[in-house]
């Protein structure tokens, strides 16, 4: 069963400043990996995906991901206190049609 | 932004009660999914439809959670003898096939 862990638990970041969200995977073969936003008695939105190796940019959202060292981080240029919410990054294995989430990043962005 | 319609928002039912929740997906998306997610953000999988048929679902919906997604009418999952265990934000999403899942706002169900 994949097993995806997100680090840290919770950030405080500045406003203006960059937010940093990392997650590590268990199966190279993963085949998609996406970051979703989720607000306080909201359902999760989907932000950004990527499936091949190395970097995409969204935006004020930069995804890099490296197969390699099962690793995936999400960087939020320029936060703003609308970003604070619980990010979670999800592992899409489409033979399988799975979706497995890691348990989240919550992110309080300080005005 | 998602269009996936959820009702009710908040579900309280007493231990042994049916607790039962509706989804209506967006139009056009074939593909629908409902996801438990804990006090603690933790996803758990329970079953998945596309066209109205089971595709996938775990054990635990075998055996007390229902779910069906009739032809123009809204999904529903039913969990025939509620526990306390099973409080939890109850989330339907749905997808047009591969790639991103469009989530709901969920039913909070409390079962007391």
């Amino acid at each position: 069963q994949e097993k995806v862990q997100q680090s840290p638990e919770s950030l405080i970041v500045p406003e203006g400043a960059m937010s940093s969200l990392n997650c590590t995977f268990s199966n190279s073969a993963s085949q998609s990996i996406w970051w979703y936003q989720q607000h306080p008695g909201k359902g999760p939105e989907a932000l950004i995906s990527i499936f091949s190796n190395g970097n995409k940019k969204e935006g004020r959202l930069t995804v890099y991901l490296n197969r390699a060292s099962l690793h995936v981080s999400l960087h939020i240029r320029d936060s703003q206190p609308s970003d604070s919410a619980v990010y979670l990054c999800a592992v899409m294995n489409y033979n399988q049609g799975k979706l497995i989430f890691g348990q989240g990043t919550k992110l309080s962005i300080k005005p | 932004n998602s269009k996936v319609i959820q009702t009710p928002r908040y579900l309280v039912k007493g231990q042994g009660q049916k607790a039962k929740m509706r989804c209506i997906p967006e139009k056009g998306h074939p593909v629908v999914f409902w996801y438990q997610q804990n006090k603690n953000n933790e996803f758990k999988f329970l079953i998945n439809f596309q066209n109205q048929e089971v595709l996938q679902q775990i054990d635990m919906t075998e055996k007390r959670f229902s779910a069906e997604c009739p032809s123009n009418s809204p999904c529903s999952l039913e969990i025939q003898s509620s526990e306390a265990g099973d409080s939890a934000l109850y989330l339907c999403a749905s997808s047009p096939g591969q790639g991103a899942r469009y989530f709901g706002p969920g039913t909070r169900l409390t079962v007391l």
